[in-house]
C-alpha cells in the first residue's frame, strides 16, 4: 500500500513567521513530488512541485526533497493570514495518479 | 491562461438516481484524471484517460464508468447513486509524459 503521512494539525502560526510542513512517503519508486493548496470546498491548487534532492524555490515557497530519507517539505516564509488552508502532499510515477496526504490544516493569525 | 473546466459545478439527485458529470482538460492536455474527495477526506483516484483509453484504475465502484471522448473531454457516469456517494468530483489534466496535473474547481454531488 502506497502511502504519504502529513501531520493533520492545525499548524498555527503568527503573521510574517515561516511555516514548515512536512510528508512522508513509502513508494522509494516515486518520482515527482507536489504541494497543492486546497481552500474549504474549492479545488486543490498546484503550489509547487520538485522532481530532484534538495530545494526548490518559489516566491515565498521553498520546496525541500530528500528522497533517501523518503521525506519531502514545504517553507512558507513571511506567512500571511491568506495562506491558511489545508496544504496537501502528493506524489507520483510517470504517468500515474497521484497519491495524497491527508493534509495539514495551515492557520496563519494577524 | 486556460484552467480545467468542470459541469455541472453543483449537483442534487436523489437515491438511486444517476448523474453525469463531464471534464473539459486545459487545451493540448491528452491526459484526464476523475478523483473523489469526501468530506474531511483526501482526494482518491477514481480512474484516468490517456487519448481516449482507460489508462489506470482506482477505487471506482462498478456503478460508476467512464470514458473520454475525441476532444478529450471526458465524462464520468455515475448510477444508482448512494448517500455516501455525495463527494466533491474533482478532474485533472496532464500532458502525456509529464507528471504535473491541474484540477478543476470540481462538481460538488448531493444525493439526498
Amino acid at each position: 500500500q502506497k502511502e504519504v503521512e502529513q501531520n493533520s494539525g492545525p499548524l498555527s502560526v503568527p503573521e510574517g513567521a515561516i511555516a514548515s510542513l512536512n510528508c512522508t512517503y513509502s513508494d522509494r519508486g516515486s518520482q515527482s513530488f507536489f504541494w497543492y493548496r486546497q481552500y474549504s470546498g474549492k479545488s486543490p491548487e498546484l503550489i509547487m512541485f520538485i522532481y530532484s534532492n534538495g530545494d526548490k524555490e518559489d516566491g515565498r515557497f521553498t520546496a525541500q526533497l530528500n528522497k533517501a530519507s523518503q521525506y519531502v517539505s514545504l517553507l512558507i516564509r513571511d506567512s500571511q493570514p491568506s495562506d491558511s488552508a489545508t496544504y496537501l502532499c502528493a506524489v507520483n510515477q510517470a504517468g500515474t495518479a497521484l497519491i495524497f496526504g491527508k493534509g495539514t490544516t495551515l492557520s496563519v493569525s494577524s | 491562461a486556460a484552467g480545467v473546466i468542470q459541469s455541472p459545478r453543483h449537483l442534487i439527485k436523489e437515491k438511486r438516481e444517476t448523474a453525469t458529470l463531464k471534464c473539459y482538460p486545459i487545451p493540448r492536455h491528452d491526459t484526464v484524471y476523475w478523483y473523489q474527495q469526501g468530506p474531511g477526506q483526501d482526494p482518491q483516484f477514481l480512474i484516468s484517460f490517456y487519448e481516449k483509453m482507460q489508462s489506470d484504475k482506482g477505487s471506482i465502484p462498478d456503478r460508476f464508468s467512464a470514458q473520454q471522448f475525441s476532444d478529450y473531454h471526458s465524462e464520468l457516469n455515475m448510477s444508482s447513486l448512494e448517500l455516501g456517494d455525495s463527494a466533491l468530483y474533482f478532474c485533472a489534466s496532464s500532458i502525456s509524459g509529464q507528471n504535473t496535473q491541474y484540477f478543476g474547481p470540481g462538481t460538488r454531488l448531493t444525493v439526498l
